[in-house]
């Protein structure tokens, strides 16, 4: 099993909707971050979190440590929202060291 | 600020060889990290450097290897290539460590034949 699990794997909708991706993840984090990346490989940061909810715009990104989940919301989607989303956990440990654990990635199509 | 540069951006390289990936921080960053993406295995990560040591490693062979300079700026390097190491190299620099947000690179693209 994944330690850091997205879903849906595939996300189509019409400019204008709510979107929600998700990420759950097994094990225990310092920290948990939201990343984009569009067609040709350029990765941005959007969000990191340790805790609560964060707004930038028109995404939000909130995160239940207790229950191990992280949603990231877009409203009022557009198309040029369309990327690959991705979750990525940050592992502290002092046998498998430090190191940052990706999520497979949410494909999002808006389309006008 | 300029971004995090990588150098080269495209790599074709054969079987056996062996190949250096450059990377420069964000000016100030002091911690640089190296992801390797493949459609098979998606991001995965190789490891941190920060004010020249080797702070954390990923789950790859001895084959990939790397370090940081004074100035920051990083390399990998990748021996005895195989067609698996096919991918993109992104590397992302951060004021205090991956942890923290990071800004990556636009990658290098290497392709093994």
């Amino acid at each position: 099993k994944n330690e850091v699990e997205q879903s849906p794997q595939n996300l189509t909708a019409q400019e204008g909707e709510f979107i929600t991706i998700n990420c759950s993840y097994s094990v225990g984090i310092s920290a948990l971050h939201w990343l984009q990346q569009h067609p040709g490989g350029g990765i941005v940061s959007l969000f990191m979190l340790s805790s609560g909810k964060k707004k930038h715009g028109r995404l939000i990104a909130t995160i239940n440590i207790q229950e191990k989940h992280s949603s990231l919301h877009i409203t009022a989607s557009h198309p040029r929202d369309s990327a690959v989303y991705i979750c990525a956990v940050y592992l502290s440990g002092e046998t498998s060291g430090s190191r940052l654990t990706f999520g497979e990635g949410t494909q999002l199509t808006v389309n006008p | 600020k300029a971004g995090v540069t990588q150098t080269p951006r495209y790599l074709i390289k054969t079987r056996g060889q062996q190949v250096t990936l450059s990377c420069s921080p964000i000016s100030g960053h002091r911690s640089v990290s190296w992801y390797q993406q493949t459609p098979g295995q998606g991001l995965q990560f190789l490891f941190e450097y920060f004010s020249e040591t080797q702070r954390n490693k990923g789950n790859f062979p001895g084959r990939f290897s790397g370090r940081q300079f004074s100035n920051s700026r990083s390399e990998m390097n990748v021996s005895t290539l195989e067609l698996g190491d096919s991918a993109l190299y992104l590397c992302a620099s951060s004021l205090q460590g991956a942890r923290y947000e990071q800004y990556f690179g636009p990658g290098t693209r290497l392709t093994v034949t």
